[in-house]
């Protein structure tokens, strides 16, 4: 079975702060995904990385940073986080492009 | 006009009954389709793969149309598990592994 480990599963933080989500999968995939989904708009794409040290925009990267240092491993990172990023962030992985998707559990953020 | 369209329900309906969802996309070049499920405060899990044939699995059924580009997903002799929000998922044409998600379809299945 994949597993994909997220590092929090709720976080409270306050404006300003720089805030770090970690994501860790356990299966070797190349491919990594960072989300967020708000109601009424769905997920939407932050960012991807298919190899270590390479990454790629998705939708909507404004605000947000990421890194992947290695294979395993893929950082979110809020540089200076606002109300409006108060979300659920939820980090994906597959094995192939355009196969399945495998989901850590989540991320409940709030921005205070 | 979104990438991919749901309607987002809810859908209220009585254990043992037929439910189905629509989906559509915009992309014709689209070329791997999924449900998937996702419980409330809970990630998304692949709940099939939509093949251009058709595909079953126990109680639920999945079809793609791609001239009208609509996927379907009918779930028959509903149980109460089955309440939870149903993604309709679409990749799209190039090398990447990027997915667009519908917005799901939220279903409630009562006694």
């Amino acid at each position: 079975d994949v597993k994909v480990t997220q590092s929090s599963r709720y976080l409270v933080k306050r404006t300003g702060e720089k805030v770090f989500l970690e994501c860790v999968q356990d299966m070797d995939h190349e491919n990594m995904f960072w989300y967020r989904q708000d109601p009424g708009l769905g997920l939407r794409l932050i960012y991807f990385s298919y190899d270590v040290k390479m990454k790629e925009k998705g939708d909507i990267p404004e605000g947000y940073s990421v890194s992947r240092e290695k294979k395993e491993r893929f950082s979110l990172i809020l540089e200076s986080a606002s109300t409006n990023q108060t979300s659920m962030y939820l980090c994906a992985t597959d094995g192939r492009p355009g196969g399945e998707q495998y989901f850590g559990p989540g991320t409940r953020l709030t921005v205070t | 006009r979104k990438e991919v369209e749901q309607d987002p329900g809810p859908f209220n309906v009585p254990e043992g009954a037929t439910v189905a969802f629509n989906c559509t996309y915009s992309n014709s070049a689209s070329q791997s389709f999924f449900w998937y499920r996702q419980d409330c405060r809970k990630e998304p899990k692949l709940l099939m793969s939509v093949y251009s044939s058709g595909n079953e699995d126990g109680r639920f059924t999945a079809q793609l149309n791609r001239a009208s580009q609509y996927i379907s997903l009918l779930i028959r002799d509903s149980k109460l598990s089955d309440s939870a929000t149903y993604l309709c998922v679409v990749h799209g044409s190039s090398n990447t592994g990027k997915l667009i998600f519908g917005q799901g379809t939220t279903l409630q299945v009562k006694p």
